[in-house]
């Protein structure tokens, strides 16, 4: 099973900064490598995937980008609506696996 | 639009058994994959099961293998998660997730979740 590790496990952030996510898998996945954003009380939804493809709708200040065993994840000019926490997902082997996340909060 | 809303959820006993549905709509049900991915109380996503468009393949993680068993009927737009032996650390919100497909191809990650319904096992 490949494990994804995140890091770091909370960030915090002011409003209008740049906010930067890792996630490391513990073998390499390629770039099959996905980034969901959670708000409380709420289902996921996919930001990115192929580690740097933003998904339809989502804003360009989400970019994405690693290979193999490294991943970033930067929000660009942080909005108040992206605080929230933030979860990676490897699809390169079964099982499908998630890293524990990283929640990004208001500083 | 597309659509997932699941039900099924509850309380159970240890030892006991569930079905979790989840109805689609909005697209063709029959071309995705479709998966099961639970959250346990505040605690992180963890992938459950997985059912192909046609059903003729599926995965299943080693903590529910042997207990659950993912299913569908194309027909109805329904996919189903048939949990037996439950024990208290099942105990999550279940999300019916549709697996990412573009031109023939399908890779899971999961574009579209419904809302999730909360099984609690405990006696």
């Amino acid at each position: 099973e490949i494990v994804m590790t995140q890091s770091p496990a909370t960030l915090s952030v002011s409003p209008g900064e740049t906010a930067t996510l890792s996630c490391r898998a513990s073998q390499s996945v390629s770039s099959k490598l996905a980034w969901y954003q959670q708000k409380p009380g709420q289902a996921p939804r996919l930001l990115i995937y192929g580690a740097s493809t933003g998904a339809a709708g989502i804003p360009a200040r989400f970019s994405g980008s690693g290979s193999g065993t490294e991943f970033t994840l930067t929000i660009s000019s942080l909005q108040s609506e992206d605080f929230a926490v933030y979860y990676c997902q490897q699809y390169n082997s079964w099982p499908r696996t998630f890293g524990q996340g990283t929640k990004v909060e208001i500083k | 639009e597309v659509q997932l809303v699941e039900s099924g959820g509850g309380l159970v006993k240890p030892g006991g058994s569930l079905r979790l549905s989840c109805a689609a709509s909005g697209f063709t049900f029959s071309s995705y994959s479709m998966n099961w991915v639970r959250q346990a109380p505040g605690k992180g996503l963890e992938w459950v099961s997985s059912i192909s468009g046609s059903a003729d393949s599926s995965h299943d993680s080693d903590s529910v293998k042997g207990r659950f068993t993912i299913s569908r009927d194309n027909a109805g737009y329904s996919l189903y998660l048939q949990a037996h032996s439950l024990r208290a650390e099942d105990t999550a919100v279940y999300y019916c997730a549709r697996t990412y497909c573009s031109g023939g191809r399908c890779y899971e990650f999961f574009d579209s979740w419904g809302q999730g319904t909360l099984v609690t096992v405990s006696s």
